[in-house]
C-alpha cells in the first residue's frame, strides 16, 4: 500500500529543545516537501527536495532544516523550536515535482 | 509565482451541485491546475487536475476557460461527507523551482 508516514503524530516540547519529525515514503517518489498549516493561513511550504541531496527553500523556511540522504526519507529538523512554530505539519511526496502530491497524516506540534 | 484566490467559505444543501471558483491570474504556460480536498486533522487529498477545457472523473469536474486565469471545481450532488476544505493549487515550473502555494482554501459546509 502506498504510504507517506510521519512520526510522531503528536509532540509537545519546550522552547529550545531540538526535535526531528520524520517522513518516509514507499512510492519511490523523487519529490518530497514539508508544509505547515495554521488557522486562517492555509498550507505554507517550508522546504522541498527534488531528489537525494537536493533541497530548496519554500515560502517559510526560517527556523527549519531538512536533509535528504535517502530517497525515501525527508526529516524536518527544528534546531531550537520556538512557540511560533506550534503548528500542524504535513509531509508530501510526488513524482518528479508533479502537482499531484500525496500527503502524510500530519504531525501536531506544540512548543511551550 | 502564481497565486490563487478562492472564496473563504460556502454553504450548500445535500443533493445540490456545488461550484467553487479559483482565480489564478498569473498562471504560466506550463502550469497545471490541481484541486485537493482536506478533512479536519487529515492531510489534503488529490481530487482532480487539468490544463485546459474540461476534465471529469468519478468525483468531480474541472472547468478551465481558454485564458486559464480561473478554474471551477464542480461537485455533483454533494452529501454531508463532502464537507471539507477545498484547495486550488497552481505549481510554479517556469522558474525552474517546484514551490507550491496552496492558499487558504474554501471551506464547504454541506447541510442536511
Amino acid at each position: 500500500e502506498a504510504q507517506v508516514t510521519q512520526n510522531p503524530r503528536y509532540l509537545i516540547t519546550v522552547t529550545g529543545k531540538k526535535l526531528t519529525v520524520t517522513c518516509s515514503q514507499n512510492m519511490n517518489h523523487e519529490y518530497m516537501s514539508w508544509y505547515r498549516q495554521d488557522p486562517g493561513l492555509g498550507l505554507r511550504q517550508i522546504y522541498y527536495s527534488m531528489n537525494v541531496e537536493v533541497t530548496d527553500k519554500g515560502d517559510v523556511p526560517e527556523g527549519y532544516k531538512v536533509s535528504r540522504k535517502e530517497k525515501r526519507n525527508f526529516p524536518l529538523i527544528l534546531e531550537s523550536p520556538s512557540p511560533n512554530q506550534t503548528s500542524l505539519y504535513f509531509c508530501a511526496t510526488s513524482w518528479a515535482g508533479g502537482d499531484i502530491q500525496y500527503f502524510g497524516a500530519g504531525t501536531r506540534l506544540s512548543v511551550l | 509565482l502564481a497565486k490563487t484566490t478562492q472564496p473563504i467559505s460556502m454553504d450548500s444543501y445535500e443533493g445540490q451541485e456545488v461550484n467553487i471558483t479559483c482565480s489564478h491570474n498569473n498562471i504560466a504556460t506550463n502550469d497545471y491546475i490541481t484541486w485537493y480536498q482536506q478533512f479536519p486533522s487529515q492531510g489534503p487529498r488529490f481530487i482532480i487536475q487539468g490544463y485546459k477545457t474540461k476534465v471529469t472523473n468519478e468525483v468531480a469536474s474541472l472547468f478551465i476557460p481558454a485564458d486559464r486565469k480561473s478554474s471551477t471545481l464542480s461537485l455533483p450532488r454533494v452529501s454531508l461527507s463532502d464537507t471539507a476544505v477545498y484547495y486550488c493549487l497552481v505549481g510554479d515550473r517556469t522558474s525552474g523551482t517546484y514551490k507550491y502555494i496552496f492558499g487558504t482554501g474554501t471551506r464547504l459546509k454541506v447541510l442536511a
